[in-house]
């Protein structure tokens, strides 16, 4: 069965720096198109970022674009999240999640979720 | 930037219908994806391109979706399926991926 495992989550000062891994298994990750997904506290869920099967393309939405970038290791079956220049905002249990097959505009399995908190 | 309206909250009794609203312009040209999170969970996929749903979801979630509106339609409303409902869609002229705020749904 898909697993999704969310780590590297913590407490880090305002302009500090975080990576996040997300360790993949149960399907072939190669395949398939990698996002980030992150919740404030008590709030809605916010799209981070995106990388393709082959790590070809990336988006990030506009709240961490130049900040945060998304990367990936087929061989390994990971994904990353680099996190640069976090601020209070930036405060989330950051999820990751798959697409739902080749090219699919949802995510059909998620992790558990780390938790970021950015304070001084 | 493209935004997904939905109501706070929205509130049924056990055994009825309810039905959660997810607004956004033309929205009927998208397709429509709708997550179920429970308190402390990570969000489910319930219903998917307007109104497919993944293996193991209950056939008494079904969706919709048409000119501004798309909705989520849960019949015969069980307790567990108290949750945040949210859906979503990708935005094809910001290569982004946008998220309604969210329903708080009460089984009253």
């Amino acid at each position: 069965q898909v697993q999704l495992v969310e780590s590297g989550g913590g407490v880090v000062q305002p302009g500090g720096s975080l990576r996040l891994s997300c360790a993949a298994s149960g399907f072939t990750f190669s395949s398939y198109g990698m996002h980030w997904v992150r919740q404030a506290p008590g709030k809605g869920l916010e799209w981070v970022a995106f990388i393709r099967y082959d790590g070809s393309n990336k988006y990030y939405a506009d709240s961490v674009k130049g900040r945060f970038t998304i990367s990936r290791d087929n061989s390994k079956n990971t994904l990353y999240l680099q996190m640069n220049s976090l601020r209070a905002e930036d405060t989330a249990v950051y999820y990751c999640a798959k697409e739902g097959v080749v090219g699919a505009t949802f995510f059909d399995y998620w992790g558990q979720g780390t938790l970021v908190t950015v304070s001084s | 930037s493209y935004v997904l309206t939905q109501p706070p909250s929205v509130s049924v009794a056990p055994g009825q219908t309810a039905r959660i609203t997810c607004g956004g312009n033309n929205i009927g040209s998208k397709s429509v994806h709708w997550y179920q999170q429970k308190p402390g969970q990570a969000p489910v996929l319930v219903v998917y391109d307007d109104s497919d749903r993944p293996s193991g979801i209950p056939e008494r979630f079904s969706g919709s979706n048409s000119g501004n509106t798309a909705t989520l339609t849960i019949s015969r409303v069980e307790a567990g399926d108290e949750a945040d409902y949210y859906c979503q869609v990708w935005d094809s002229s910001s290569d982004s991926w946008v998220f309604g705020g969210g329903t708080k749904l009460t089984v009253l």
